[in-house]
């Protein structure tokens, strides 16, 4: 059974800080990893992916793979209040039918 | 920025009924996918769709569940003698062809069964 799993939070970051998201995943042959972001359930939409070990950055959000420790992160810049939203990490194996597992999400508070 | 269309954005239904829930892929993407989210838990894998044919199921998706591409945009999910536990947002996904390409994701369908 392939597993995702997040601190459900809520999160509480100031704004302009450093908003922290960790993912930890179960199957060891996972090969695409991405971050979503969903505002109340509906638009849930593409963050980031990231597919081989190390950062990948882009704007001011960060992505983070371990594959050794099977552990993704998603690290947000100068935090906005719209950055308010549960982030979903899910993870695949790679091929093109593969459905996503899903981690149950981590609700973000940026506090204005 | 090309987007994954569906309707309607909320179904109500007497349980026992049949729903179809459509979507309309990224108009270039090949594979196609359907999720649930139960409210309050994770986001579930359906079913894929590549080149007019089941590609990969879960155990969700036993034969109260179908898909179909009935036209060259279309792509939709019907759903037999729907049952309570059957209430759900349901999403719809595409993705490119090649390896590794992430998943599009609509906005959802709110199916209530009643």
């Amino acid at each position: 059974q392939k597993e995702v799993e997040q601190n459900s939070g809520p999160l509480s970051v100031p704004e302009g800080a450093i908003a922290s998201l960790n993912c930890t995943y179960s199957d060891r042959g996972s090969q695409s990893f991405f971050w979503y972001r969903q505002y109340s359930v509906i638009s849930t939409e593409l963050i980031m992916s990231i597919y081989s070990n190390g950062d990948k950055e882009d704007g001011r959000f960060t992505a983070q793979l371990n594959k050794a420790s099977q552990y993704v992160s998603l690290l947000i810049r100068d935090s906005q209040p719209s950055d308010s939203a549960t982030y979903l990490c899910a993870v695949s194996s790679g091929g093109g039918a593969d459905g996503l597992t899903f981690g149950k999400g981590t609700h973000l508070i940026i506090q204005p | 920025e090309p987007e994954v269309t569906q309707t309607p954005s909320h179904q109500v239904t007497q349980m026992g009924q049949e729903v179809i829930l459509r979507c309309v892929p990224i108009s270039n993407h090949l594979y196609f996918y359907w999720y649930r989210q139960i409210l309050g838990q994770k986001v579930e894998f359906l079913v894929s769709f590549y080149n007019n044919e089941i590609s990969e199921k879960s155990e969700i998706f036993d034969d109260q569940f179908s898909v179909e591409r009935p036209d060259g945009s279309n792509f939709t999910l019907k759903i037999r003698s729907t049952k309570l536990e059957d209430s759900a947002m349901y999403f719809c996904a595409s993705s490119g062809t090649g390896e590794l390409q992430p998943q599009h994701f609509g906005d959802g369908t709110r199916l209530s069964i009643l």
